[in-house]
């Protein structure tokens, strides 16, 4: 089993409406939490992080967290057909090794 | 800053061919990842480092994958050697790791081919 899931997709969604995508990690010890996107042929960028429970935002996107489900959500509002993007899910251990869901590949129609 | 450089961007070897991929982490960041993306299996965890020691390197497929960091500001994957199912992108990216903010960020990646 991997310790990061997410669904691959792809999640299709029209202009303006919310995205909303999943992940769910395996492991308890688990400390810290990122969105990463990345579009085709670029590297990752990290768009949110969230350490503890509950929901923080920044601007469209909102990151929630529960740490007794092992759940993360990534929430994008008034979505953009630029936001069509695979997100990737990070998780971070107490040794601070980070890893990644297979991502989920999102796209946003006009 | 100029983020996590690495080079080089592009590379195209033959099978048996040794590669050496580098990579510079952001000044003062002391934790540095190498990663490889597949279409097939997505972003993978090859070694991480913290304080330039290596702490995990199970995600190192194979003897032929070999990781250094002999300073803060340097590091290298190196594959020999070379097979065409090492083809891929290989990213570096570093991180603090004080238990506070450890946000990762990535370099632009090496496109490698093995022909």
């Amino acid at each position: 089993q991997k310790e990061v899931e997410q669904n691959s997709g792809p999640l299709s969604v029209p202009e303006g409406a919310i995205a909303s995508l999943n992940c769910t990690y395996s492991d308890r010890g688990s400390q810290s939490f990122f969105w990463y996107r990345q579009y085709s042929g670029k590297s990752p960028e990290l768009i949110m992080s969230i350490y503890s429970n509950g929901d923080k935002e920044d601007g469209r996107f909102t990151a929630q967290l529960n740490k007794a489900s092992q759940y993360v959500s990534l929430l994008i509002r008034d979505s953009q057909p630029s936001d069509s993007a695979t997100y990737l899910c990070a998780v971070n251990n107490a040794g601070n090794m980070l890893t990644f869901g297979g991502g989920t590949r999102l796209m946003v129609k006009p | 800053d100029a983020g996590v450089i690495q080079s080089p961007r592009h590379e195209v070897t033959e099978m048996g061919q040794e590669v050496t991929l580098r990579c510079k982490p952001i000044s003062g960041h002391n934790s540095l990842f190498w990663y490889r993306q597949t279409m097939m299996r997505g972003l993978e965890l090859l070694i991480y480092f913290n304080n330039n020691v290596p702490i995990d390197d199970s995600g190192m497929p194979e003897d032929r994958f070999s990781a250094k960091m002999p300073n803060a500001s340097f590091s290298t994957l190196k594959i020999q050697p070379s097979e065409p199912r090492d083809s891929a992108v290989y990213f570096c990216a570093s991180s603090t790791w004080t238990g506070q903010d450890p946000e990762a960020f990535f370099g632009q990646g090496t496109r490698l081919t093995v022909v």
